[in-house]
């Protein structure tokens, strides 16, 4: 089943604007990352947070966590056309040996 | 530094053959995990090395197996190739496994015809 999954889908927004993306888990984990992905190909980390932090920034993005709901929130304030692309939660789980699971992603455009 | 490398970029195959895809880590990194990823969905694990050791697998079938080498590069080996093969291949590689920030590179665009 679906571990991780973003909502929403898919987003669209204009330059300047801020834009929210959401991210559920089902199983205890102990980080969660949030990466980019620009026209199918590598995917760049973003931001890792661990499960014992609720907080965490890095230049425009704020991510949140909240492992009592096992959920998570990636902010990008004063978006850019350049931030285009698609955003993707993943966690490290331990069942059965170790995993690694991504959710759906979010398609974000920032229009100019 | 240089990222993750991955070969070949590119890769077309019939139904039945068999695929071999490369990676190589960043240097200093011992842990290297494969994804496959269809068109319009999120990377799906595949496996982990750590150490040259099998330390995850996915839900894929025994057709997908991997290895790592003593220098921490690693091949995806996909046999009987299927029509759903078709994907891109992703590698990651990491200091210290799963846990830790995953680096990924570009990728291998599978078609399997």
């Amino acid at each position: 089943s679906q571990q991780g999954e973003e909502d929403p889908q898919a987003l669209s927004i204009q330059e300047g604007e801020n834009a929210t993306m959401n991210c559920s888990y089902k199983t205890s984990i102990n980080n969660l990352q949030w990466y980019r992905q620009n026209s199918g190909r590598g995917l760049v980390h973003l931001i890792l947070i661990r499960s014992n932090e609720r907080e965490k920034h890095s230049g425009r993005l704020r991510v949140t966590l909240d492992t009592s709901k096992k959920s998570s929130s990636l902010l990008i304030t004063a978006s850019r056309a350049a931030d285009t692309a698609s955003y993707f939660c993943a966690t490290d789980q331990h069942n059965y040996g170790q995993n690694f699971v991504f959710g759906p992603g979010t398609r974000l455009s920032v229009l100019p | 530094d240089a990222g993750v490398t991955q070969s070949p970029t590119h890769l077309i195959k019939t139904r039945g053959q068999h695929v071999t895809l490369r990676c190589s880590p960043i240097s200093g990194h011992k842990s290297v995990s494969w994804y496959q990823q269809v068109l319009g969905q999120g990377p799906q694990f595949i496996f982990q090395y750590y150490e040259k050791e099998e330390r995850g697998r996915g839900n894929f079938p025994d057709r997908f197996s991997a290895r790592q080498f003593p220098n921490y590069s690693s091949e995806l080996n996909v046999n009987a190739l299927l029509l759903g093969d078709s994907a891109l291949y992703l590698c990651a590689s990491s200091q210290t496994g799963l846990a830790g920030t995953q680096y990924f590179g570009p990728g291998t665009r599978l078609l399997v015809l």
